[in-house]
């Protein structure tokens, strides 16, 4: 079955403690990116990836990096969280250029920082 | 920078009515794409309709189509025979044609009266 895959589904942290929410696709889909979802925000682009160690910033990166050293995979690393970062976390993927309105969502993330 | 803007928070309607949902958007693109996703209670997103916005015609997925109007930039949503399932979060997204990101707008969530 095609999809996109996020763990955990639910973390609760403290403040400063590193953490890291996985994503994975097994579409050998070129295009990965992160949103996370606030009350009267909507959804807002984290950071994408173009293709295997190609990223780059979206709209709200502070805080947060990634890698992409497989395709598959496209993790994001908070490494020192702060109550802001409590959000609804979602990755996303595409084939890419020729079919980029094909966006395929993983699960979603809740994650509090207290 | 493109916006997409959502007036409508919260809406009620009774099952089997029919009900519009308001979309507007900013972009001085001529070549993108509009969609509506649904988001239920699982947090999932589901795609519900796309247009892209070189067609001039309407998108129709069985109960739900579009009033996409280019020059005002207007793109809403209607749901004809409404049913309890549509109960859910719907936000209205747009992408540039040589982009990969999604633009959301803040949501309305839709409650289906039995």
């Amino acid at each position: 079955e095609a999809q996109v895959t996020q763990n955990p589904r639910y973390l609760i942290t403290v403040t400063g403690k590193k953490l890291t929410v996985t994503c994975s696709q097994n579409m050998n889909h070129e295009y990965m990116s992160w949103y996370r979802q606030d009350p009267g925000l909507g959804l807002r682009q984290i950071y994408y990836s173009m293709n295997v160690e190609v990223t780059d910033k979206g709209d709200v990166p502070e805080g947060y990096k990634v890698s992409r050293k497989e395709k598959r995979n496209f993790p994001l690393i908070l490494e020192s969280p702060s109550p802001n970062q409590t959000s609804l976390y979602f990755c996303a993927s595409s084939l890419g250029d020729l079919t980029p309105y094909e966006q395929y969502f993983g699960p979603g993330t809740r994650l509090t920082v207290t | 920078a493109q916006t997409v803007t959502q007036s409508q928070p919260e809406m009620s309607v009774q099952e089997a009515e029919t009900v519009t949902l308001s979309c507007t958007y900013d972009t001085s693109e001529s070549n993108y794409y509009l969609f509506w996703y649904k988001q239920p209670p699982s947090r999932q997103m589901i795609l519900v309709i796309r247009q892209e916005a070189y067609k001039q015609q309407n998108a129709t997925e069985n109960r739900f189509s579009v009033n996409f109007q280019k020059a005002a930039k207007s793109f809403s949503l209607k749901i004809s025979d409404s049913q309890l399932g549509d109960t859910a979060m719907y936000f209205c997204a747009f992408m540039d044609q040589g982009a990969q990101k999604l633009v959301f707008g803040q949501g309305t969530r839709l409650t289906i009266n039995p």
